[in-house]
């Protein structure tokens, strides 16, 4: 089936670790997105990228760092430097900017 | 002020009954306007597309985009149980950043 998968589901991060999201997706879609959901704010734009090796800040993308070495791959850092990264991770394609963005399941990040 | 404003509701109505949900924006600049239903612990899904003014009906979801008034709503006929999720409002202006509304939980009771 073609989609989006999102793994792991649940994760658990210590104080001073840096943790990694990872995001796949089949669609043969150019464009990647991170969101983060939180309670009542709806989603919030990480990281976003158009095309392979290029990569754009989103509205908060302090405390995260992304890479994107291939099409079907764009992984999420979290790092020490986010002091409030508990919340619910979504990541998106596209075929192109402007057209509809179709979502993973989603990675529900906790602090120990 | 947000760029888009989204009643969270929360809603909750009896099964069969006839939803409308609605988003208000500021910024004339947004072209493309979508509706995605969101069910506990999942992502988002999409529901609705849109890019001019106007209804777009599919089965018994319409969408209804008024760009003068910067005014968008998406009807759900014949609520079902089923339909209980929360619904996101969402629009794009320019590099294919969506800016969503920050949702309206609908609980549709037998």
């Amino acid at each position: 089936d073609g989609g989006i998968t999102q793994s792991p589901k649940y994760l658990f991060r210590k104080e001073g670790q840096n943790v990694t999201l990872s995001c796949e997706q089949n669609l043969n879609h150019d464009a990647m997105y991170w969101y983060r959901q939180d309670p009542g704010q709806g989603l919030r734009l990480i990281y976003y990228s158009q095309i392979v090796n290029d990569f754009q800040k989103g509205d908060i993308a302090e405390g995260y760092s992304v890479s994107r070495e291939k099409k079907e791959s764009f992984p999420l850092t979290v790092t020490s430097a986010q002091k409030n990264p508990t919340a619910f991770y979504l990541c998106a394609s596209s075929i192109s900017e402007n057209q509809p963005q179709h979502f993973g399941d989603g990675t529900r990040l906790s602090i120990l | 002020q947000k760029e888009v404003e989204q009643d969270p509701g929360p809603l909750s109505v009896p099964e069969g009954a006839i939803v409308s949900l609605n988003c208000t924006y500021s910024n004339s600049a947004f072209q493309y306007f979508m509706w995605y239903r969101q069910y506990s612990r999942k992502g988002p899904e999409l529901l609705m597309y849109t890019y001019s003014s106007g209804n777009k009906e599919d089965g018994r979801f319409t969408a209804q985009v008024d760009k003068s008034s910067k005014y968008i709503s998406l009807f759900i006929r014949d609520s079902q149980p089923s339909d209980s999720a929360t619904y996101l409002c969402a629009m794009i202006y320019s590099y294919g950043k969506l800016t969503f509304g920050q949702g309206t939980i609908l609980t549709v009771h037998p």
